[in-house]
């Protein structure tokens, strides 16, 4: 069974600060989802990666297969990227998904 | 338009009682889920469904069961509700191979 870490679990930063939020898991997978809990609740899935790194606008994902670890960058942070982010892996041959515990960050204007 | 939606948005009930949630996608996907988010914001699945089969079943007790009419809906019954099942339930569907899953917006189930 795949233990899936996140650090820090709780971020506090100053607007336009580059954050860093990082996911370790276990056993080797077949992908790794980055999401993002908005405070309402709602959940938005952000990236799903298994090899490098993808980038969309400010967020950046990277992934190292062989160190069993991924990281969320955010540059040029902004209020509205106050969430919770959670890390999700996929383990090779099923659907299923284990998550990690989040990472609540808030950025103060 | 919306792409996964949910129903009911609230659900408050009392213990003993038998509820159903509803989820319906209009993305197309063949893969939906049920996770369950409980009050410290952990996220567990709790059931896959591919084109209307049952692929992940976790361990859940068997006072809920899902039931797939068709594949673009995903539906959960929850019998003997119990204080212990008040969550955030939110239905996921992800139409396969490498890409994201698209969540819908919850179910917050509150039992009394």
């Amino acid at each position: 069974k795949n233990e899936v870490e996140q650090s820090p679990q709780n971020l506090t930063a100053q607007e336009g600060e580059f954050i860093t939020i990082n996911c370790s898991y276990s056993v080797g997978i077949s992908a790794l989802h980055w999401l993002q809990q908005h405070p309402g609740g709602g959940i938005v899935s952000l990236f799903m990666l298994s090899s490098g790194k993808k980038k969309h606008g400010r967020l950046i994902a990277t992934i190292n297969i062989q160190e069993k670890h991924s990281s969320l960058h955010i540059t040029a942070s902004h209020p509205r990227d106050s969430a919770v982010y959670i890390c999700a892996v996929k383990d090779f041959g099923n659907e299923k998904l284990t998550f990690g515990t989040g990472t609540r960050l808030t950025i103060i204007p | 338009d919306t792409a996964v939606s949910q129903t009911p948005k609230y659900l408050v009930t009392q213990m003993g009682n038998d509820k159903s949630i509803k989820c319906e996608q209009n993305l197309g996907h063949d893969t939906m889920y049920w996770y369950k988010q409980d009050s410290k914001k952990f996220l567990k699945i709790m059931f896959s469904y591919n084109n209307k089969e049952l692929i992940i079943n976790e361990t859940v007790p068997n006072r809920f069961s899902p039931k797939s009419p068709d594949k673009a809906h995903l539906n959960l019954h929850i019998n003997s509700l119990e204080l212990g099942d008040s969550a955030v339930y939110f239905c996921a569907s992800h139409p396969g191979g490498p890409e994201t899953q698209y969540f819908g917006p919850g179910t917050r189930l509150l039992v009394l």
